[in-house]
């Protein structure tokens, strides 16, 4: 298993372009969501989905997201400004069973796309 | 609003000796609690976890005590390794219906130094 990829790994974008952050697992998993990590901020929750064909919205603006299949969940960044400039982490995990109470599944992440805008 | 945090950014310590890594947090929904540690240019992997219905998890050098009371757990190492230089993220997640703990809320992180 090739496990959570993301591409591009690094990218620079001009203010008021359009990007796709690249993000695929094939583990079957069905939680899947976007974080990113900023200095002193730790990680946080951009977008999720907890299966295809479904998303929720965590921060109000500039994100928009597709969850077409299990396996893809690529993260657009519709006009980029300066303040996106970060570090964007993709994770999956399995879904909770029905039925099961219990913990949750361990969260696998992506290694990353650096993404500076200026 | 901060739900989770972590006051200590950094943490250095000599090989061998006790690492404690602090978390507090703010959210009462909270039912389970996780660390994760992170590489430079690394996703975070995750190390270790424990459920609110307990106080303590422990696996081979690692440590996570819960104090319900107080919202705070800590994440022990012992002993403390080189290799285990890394940046510790504290993260808590709640079962809302069964179909939260997918999502996960961070602390800002610590880093973490052990020097030969």
């Amino acid at each position: 298993n090739a496990g959570v990829t993301q591409t591009p790994k690094f990218h620079i974008l001009k203010t008021g372009q359009s990007m796709t952050l690249q993000c695929a697992q094939d583990m079957n998993h069905g939680y899947m969501s976007w974080y990113r990590q900023d200095p002193g901020m730790g990680l946080r929750l951009i977008y999720y989905s907890a299966a295809a064909g479904t998303t929720d919205k965590e921060v109000p603006n500039g994100y928009n997201v597709s969850r077409l299949n299990t396996e893809d969940f690529p993260l657009r960044l519709v006009s980029a400004a300066p303040s996106q400039t970060s570090v964007y982490l993709c994770a999956s995990s399995y879904s909770k069973p029905p039925g099961l109470a219990g913990v949750p599944y361990e969260q696998y992440f992506g290694p990353g796309t650096r993404l500076t805008v200026t | 609003d901060q739900q989770v945090k972590q006051n200590s950014p950094s943490l250095s310590v000599q090989e061998g000796r006790i690492s404690i890594l602090n978390c507090d947090y703010t959210n009462s929904m909270f039912d389970y609690f996780l660390w994760y540690k992170k590489y430079p240019a690394e996703g975070p992997t995750f190390l270790i976890s424990i459920s609110s219905i307990k106080d303590k998890n422990e696996d081979g050098r690692f440590t996570v005590f819960l104090n319900k009371s107080a919202k705070h757990l800590s994440l022990h190492i012992v002993p403390s390794q080189p290799g285990d230089s890394a940046v510790y993220f504290c993260a808590a997640t709640a079962n809302a219906g069964g179909t939260s703990y997918g999502k996960l809320t961070f602390g800002q992180g610590t880093i973490l130094t052990v020097h030969p």
